[in-house]
């Protein structure tokens, strides 16, 4: 049974570039959210995925848009990047309403804008 | 606000226990978690707890949750140099959000 799977692993970007992250959930699951973690510090919450909308989101700006795919797969994109959005970015998979709201994460991607 | 705080470092010796601790600020957590992150990896689920339990046993992981003081704690019984990570403590919350809001992160350190 796979896990969460993300792609790429790295990605190197310059400023003002555009990027996008994937995301595939553990099997079963039909929620997928996106997490950003800086150096030193823990994952902030960037938005959350379920049935092809957009259900919460964090206090990142709208050039952080994402998507969910029919088979719960997502998508993260990133306008305009910043040297700031050089970060560890996390999707983490669950089953919407499950007792106990586990999230399951994936390895992440490193996304270095230089 | 939502805020969860943890000490950055704890330093032990193989065999001993660890205790590492969260304090957390939302009244309306309803589920906590512990999470491991070892160098380069993503986050490894370890044990969660309901808001309305004092304490959870998982083999060499002990939780204990004091709702009234908003603290949380996790136990590594006989630590070994492969528990050294860095750990984040997590908190949600049924009241229309189901985002999980982390700590810091408390690196451990084991030394043989």
């Amino acid at each position: 049974d796979a896990g969460v799977t993300q792609s790429p692993t790295h990605l190197i970007k310059t400023r003002g570039q555009q990027v996008t992250l994937r995301c595939s959930p553990k099997s079963g699951h039909d929620t997928v959210s996106w997490y950003q973690q800086a150096l030193g510090q823990g994952p902030q919450f960037i938005f959350q995925y379920y049935e092809e909308e957009e259900r919460q989101r964090g206090n990142f700006p709208d050039r952080f848009s994402g998507h969910q795919f029919p088979n719960y797969s997502s998508e993260l994109n990133v306008n305009a990047l910043l040297l700031g959005d050089s970060a560890l970015y996390l999707c983490a998979s669950s089953l919407w309403g499950d007792r106990g709201y586990i999230q399951y994460f994936g390895a992440g991607t490193r996304l270095s804008v230089l | 606000g939502e805020d969860v705080e943890q000490s950055l470092f704890l330093s032990v010796r193989e065999g001993d226990s660890s205790v590492i601790n969260c304090t957390y600020t939302d009244s309306s957590s309803t589920y906590l978690y512990w999470y491991k992150q070892e160098p380069g990896a993503g986050l490894q689920l370890l044990t969660y707890i309901f808001s309305n339990m004092d304490m959870k046993q998982d083999q060499r992981l002990t939780v204990l949750l004091n709702k009234k003081d908003k603290h949380l704690s996790l136990r590594i019984a006989d630590t070994q140099t492969g528990d050294s990570a860095i750990y984040f403590c997590a908190e949600t919350s049924t009241s229309g959000t189901y985002k999980y809001i982390f700590g810091t992160g408390t690196r451990l350190k084991v030394l043989a």
